[in-house]
């Protein structure tokens, strides 16, 4: 069974504060997309990355897919209520066209 | 994400009976996945379908639940003799050629 495991579960920081987040796996993936999601809505994505070691940059956030492509993490400066939500990464299977979800961090920014 | 519809958003079944969720996709996309979330947890891969074809069900249970996406009109994941374990949120998801997916608001079905 290929799992996503992310950490940490929970995260409660003030504002203005620095986190990462980390999405760790065995398996490797295709492609891995940071997604944001608010209380009874759909997730909503943040980013794609498809190369190993790539880092990408949206505004605050900071995401890097690892050399191996097994892993990736979500770096947030400076962080706003506005980011408080749950975050989950979602690994494309190689060669299938199907997603695996992490378990999710549910972050919460405190003003 | 806005363009990828479900309706309804909320729907509540007494047990035995059966629950029809609708997604249409974004305009030009011929993939649909559904996925099932607990409270607290993560997505979790249904079935993977394009316009007439069910290119992946290896996540959707064999009983009682099926997924289709005709030619014409909105993808419908059907889950017959509703038991309270089905119950959850259910999200649809629009596929585009660049691999993104782009999610609907979701259905949220209730158990009695």
């Amino acid at each position: 069974t290929q799992l996503l495991e992310q950490s940490p579960q929970f995260l409660s920081i003030q504002e203005g504060e620095n986190l990462t987040v980390y999405c760790n796996s065995s398996s490797v993936f295709s492609s891995l997309q940071w997604y944001r999601q608010e209380p009874g809505e759909g997730p909503v994505l943040l980013v794609t990355v498809v190369t190993g070691g790539e880092v990408k940059k949206l505004k605050r956030l900071t995401f890097q897919f690892g050399d191996a492509r097994k892993d990736s993490s979500l770096h947030i400066t400076a962080a706003q209520p506005g980011d408080t939500g749950l975050y989950l990464c979602a690994g494309e299977i190689s060669g299938t066209y199907k997603y695996i979800f992490g378990t999710g961090t549910r972050l919460k920014v405190l003003a | 994400n806005a363009g990828v519809m479900q309706n309804p958003r909320h729907l509540v079944r007494r047990r035995g009976q059966e629950a029809r969720l609708r997604c249409s996709p974004m305009k030009g996309h011929s993939h649909v996945y559904w996925y099932r979330q607990l409270p607290e947890e993560g997505l979790k891969f249904m079935v993977y379908l394009q316009k007439e074809n069910i290119i992946d069900e290896s996540g959707m249970p064999k009983e009682r639940f099926s997924a289709e996406f005709p030619k014409e009109g909105p993808s419908i994941l059907r889950i017959q003799q509703v038991v309270r374990g089905d119950s959850a949120a259910y999200f649809c998801a629009s596929f585009d050629y660049y691999n993104e997916q782009f999610f609907g608001p979701g259905t949220r079905l209730t158990v009695l």
